[in-house]
Parts: structure tokens; C-alpha cells; sequence
């Protein structure tokens, strides 16, 4: 009964390949998120997709695409993976920010991601 | 631009000790305030918010936050610290206009000693 899930929980590759996580989420909101966290434990959100609509797209690589199938997956590819994207990423969602605008974010448990 | 200081990189307190982690924001209007800890290996669980209203807030685990506008403050504090509340506390701050976007502080990170 978790309630937002990623997958995998780890993952190491190498450099130059392209990879991707998955989110889900069963608590039926509309917003998903993604953030990083680099190795200093520093939280930044990258993007945000409301009902499968990109609300929030922050300054990233374009190596980095977010793909929303439903508004209960948010799935996040990264092309040519370099070392600096090593980091924890976390998936996120919260009820409409559209319509709500004091939700909360839960959160998944994060993937951590090692490029070598 | 919005910001969140948390001017204690590491805190060290003793089991049944109070506790005290400092929040500071940047933000013209009323923010939206958060709490969340992250324990080692995993993900951020919510501890407690502040939307409007009373200005102390209760959490889960025994925690409580004070939202002081004139401080532009919004300190977590616990009583007694049990050893399992070891972990990474982040405070965190939204828009109420910027759909649900969250900007962090850096974090402070809490060591309990017996």
C-alpha cells in the first residue's frame, strides 16, 4: 500500500548510457514532482506535471526528460548520463496545486544513482 | 528570490534532551512552511505544516513548529529526543502560486548521544 513508489532504488551505470526511473503514485492526486538531491543533501526541484501537463520545468539539462503516461506515473529519463548526475532523486506528488494551494508533497523513497 | 536558511549544518543532543532546529525564510508574502525528516536510506516524511491560523503547529513523532512572522522564523522543537530521531531535518517553504513547488533548506543534520 505504498503510497508513492520508485523504481529501482539504485542504480549504477556507466557513463554516456541512458537510463530511466519510475514513479507511481495511489493516493489519486494530480501533481507529480521530481527532485534531486545532490551529495551535499541539497533538495531542488527539476520538474512538476499536473494531470500530465509540465507546470514546473526548471533549469535542466535537456538530457533530462520527464514523461507522464497518466497522472499517476511520472517517469524520468536521462540521456548520456555524465558523472555529475550521481544523486538521490525523489519522486513527489500533492492534491491539484491548480485548484488547492495548501497541499502537502509526499515522497517517495528515493533513487539513488551512481554514474561511473 | 525565496529562500530557506538552516544555520545548523549538525546538531548533536543528548536522549531526553530538548531540541531546537532553526528555520529562517525569505518570502514577501504568508508562506506555506514545512518540516520533513529523512532518516538514512530513506525517503522525506512529513513532520508537520503551516498554512494560516494558530501559529504553533503540532507534528507527528512529538514535534512542534512556531511560525513567527516578525522573526520570519519557523523553529522545530521536540521536549525529549528519543535515539531513533536521529536523521536529516529539512524545513521547506512553497508559493501558494508556483504549484506546490517546494524550495528546501540545507538541511541539519541531528545526532542523538546516550
Amino acid at each position: 500500500d505504498t503510497a508513492v513508489s520508485q523504481t529501482p532504488k539504485y542504480l549504477v551505470t556507466q557513463m554516456g548510457n541512458d537510463k530511466s526511473i519510475k514513479c507511481e503514485q495511489n493516493l489519486g492526486h494530480d501533481t507529480m514532482y521530481w527532485y534531486k538531491q545532490d551529495s551535499k543533501k541539497f533538495l531542488k526541484i527539476m520538474f512538476s506535471y499536473n494531470n500530465k501537463e509540465l507546470i514546473i520545468n526548471e533549469t535542466v539539462p535537456n538530457r533530462f526528460s520527464p514523461k507522464s503516461p497518466d497522472k499517476a506515473h511520472l517517469n524520468l529519463h536521462i540521456n548520456s548520463l555524465e558523472l555529475g548526475d550521481s544523486a538521490v532523486y525523489f519522486c513527489a506528488s500533492s492534491q491539484d496545486t491548480r485548484r488547492l494551494t495548501n497541499t502537502e508533497a509526499f515522497f517517495g523513497q528515493g533513487t539513488r544513482l551512481t554514474v561511473v | 528570490a525565496q529562500s530557506v536558511t538552516q544555520p545548523d549544518i549538525h546538531i548533536t543532543v543528548s536522549e531526553g534532551a530538548s531540541l531546537e532546529l532553526r528555520c529562517n525564510y525569505s518570502y514577501g508574502a504568508t508562506p506555506y512552511l514545512f518540516w520533513y525528516v529523512q532518516s538514512p536510506g530513506q525517503g522525506l516524511q512529513l513532520l508537520l505544516k503551516y498554512f494560516s491560523g494558530d501559529t504553533l503547529v503540532q507534528g507527528i513523532k512529538g514535534f512542534e513548529a512556531e511560525f513567527k512572522r516578525s522573526q520570519s522564523s519557523f523553529n522545530l522543537r521536540k521536549p525529549s529526543v528519543h535515539w531513533s530521531d536521529a536523521a536529516e531535518y529539512f524545513c521547506a517553504v512553497s508559493e501558494n502560486n508556483q504549484g506546490g513547488k517546494l524550495i528546501f533548506g540545507q538541511g541539519t543534520e541531528l545526532s542523538v548521544k546516550p
